[in-house]
């Protein structure tokens, strides 16, 4: 079955340390993105990727990196610079980057103490 | 103003009720119009996409009001499995999506 997959559901980090969230997809879609919830708030865009070797700051990108060496893979980086990184990151993907609705994974919840 | 922006509810609705949703969005130049269903702690999940003419889904409606700059989600004979919270999904441009911060519905027996 095609999705996509992050991992790991839950991590655990102490304050000054960089960790990286994992977003793979084997649906072959060209457009990956990043998204950060926080309770009660709408999705934040934080970085989103319409090609290979090509990404784009979204509106919450501070503190935030990523790469997309490949199509499958959209890594995101948290590091010490971003000033509340607990929260629910949420990455999708879409077929094209008109008009096409987002298909996510099943997020990851990091909390950093 | 937000550039989306939802009632956040809670909507307490009996089962077998009918309940509807407005959302209104700020960007006139909008083109893609979505709801999704978010389950509690979980990923968001495409419900509907909303089409000019307005569509419908089994016991789903939605519709889109250009003029006004609101979309309207309706649910007929709501069930138990129906709780959850619906966001609505407006593109600012390309695919770059904004997102409500939803609205809370609890579909009591």
């Amino acid at each position: 079955d095609g999705g996509i997959t992050q991992s790991p559901k839950y991590l655990f980090r102490k304050e000054g340390q960089n960790v990286t969230l994992s977003c793979e997809q084997n649906l072959n879609h060209d457009a990956m993105y990043w998204y950060r919830q926080d309770p009660g708030q709408g999705l934040r865009l934080i970085y989103y990727s319409q090609i290979v070797n090509d990404f784009q700051k979204g509106d919450i990108a501070e503190g935030y990196s990523v790469s997309r060496e490949k199509k499958e893979s959209f890594p995101l980086t948290v590091t010490s610079a971003q000033k509340n990184p607990t929260a629910f990151y949420l990455c999708a993907s879409s077929i094209g980057v008109y008009n096409s609705p987002l298909h996510f994974g099943n997020g990851t919840r990091l909390t950093v103490t | 103003r937000k550039e989306v922006e939802q009632d956040p509810g809670p909507f307490n609705v009996p089962e077998g009720a009918t309940v509807a949703f407005n959302c209104t969005y700020s960007n006139s130049a909008s083109q893609s119009f979505f709801w999704y269903r978010q389950d509690c702690r979980k990923e968001p999940k495409l419900l509907m996409s909303v089409y000019s003419s307005g569509n419908e889904d089994g016991r789903f409606t939605a519709q889109l009001n250009r003029a006004s700059q609101y979309i309207s989600l309706l649910i007929r004979d709501s069930k138990l499995s129906d709780s959850a919270t619906y966001l609505c999904v407006v593109n600012r441009y390309g695919n770059k999506l904004v997102f409500g911060a939803g609205t809370i519905l609890r579909v009591k027996s």
